[in-house]
């Protein structure tokens, strides 16, 4: 099993501003993703981060707003850019530590705060 | 469109059997996974269904009905540390990932002594 740390845990951010998650994974993955979790809410997927390609964003999600950065395969960064109250949110990054795999490990989650 | 549904809440008592269902709509199928979540905790893998029946890990099982659309957790002697949330989710690859899971909204356990 993959073991997956996130920093920083938490933060709180101004309007306007943007916070960069870094998430580190002791293994070599192909395919890391990215979601978003509204407390006591279900997990709704942000964008997949694929090594050497750019992200595949679901609907709803653009680049602008978060942009994401894959250098290898045990690294990744998701930026959420001019931040609004409604970012808010515990934001998850996961991954499959195979390709096929059924399983994907999570990280500890990253809770943002902006006031 | 992909839809996901599942009860909002469960209680149950230490040591009963409880229960968790999960209908899905989705453009494509390849398996049903549950997932647990402990408050302010990361979710955590428990299990996965391909094909139609039951798979049992311990305490857990669960259940897939592939021509009903359906799947079940069910959990067995229920302990306080059960208490959380449990998510169904669908690895659809019509969705563009292989490995792309769309999560239902979540049951809320809570057990009581």
């Amino acid at each position: 099993s993959a073991v997956i740390s996130q920093k920083p845990s938490r933060d709180i951010c101004q309007r306007g501003t943007s916070l960069t998650i870094q998430c580190q994974v002791d293994s070599q993955v192909t395919m890391m993703f990215w979601y978003r979790q509204q407390p006591g809410q279900s997990l709704t997927l942000i964008a997949t981060a694929n090594q050497g390609s750019e992200a595949t964003y679901e609907s709803g999600f653009v680049i602008d707003k978060f942009p994401i950065s894959r250098p290898n395969l045990t690294f990744s960064t998701l930026t959420v850019s001019n931040l609004s109250p409604e970012d808010s949110s515990i934001y998850l990054c996961s991954v499959s530590d195979r390709d096929g795999s059924y399983e994907q490990y999570f990280g500890p989650g990253t809770r943002l705060t902006v006031t | 469109g992909q839809s996901l549904e599942q009860p909002s809440e469960v209680t149950a008592v230490e040591g009963a059997i409880v229960q968790i269902n999960c209908t899905y709509q989705t453009s494509g199928f390849y398996g049903l996974s549950w997932y647990q979540q402990h408050d302010g905790g990361a979710p955590t893998f428990l299990s996965y269904n391909a094909l139609d029946g039951l798979e049992e890990t311990g305490r857990f099982s669960s259940f897939l009905s592939r021509s009903d659309s359906y799947g079940y957790l069910l959990l067995q002697e229920l302990q306080m540390k059960d208490s959380a949330s449990y998510f169904c989710a669908v690895r659809d690859p019509l969705s563009g990932g292989y490995n792309k899971l769309i999560f239902g909204a979540g049951t809320r356990l809570a057990v009581h002594p």
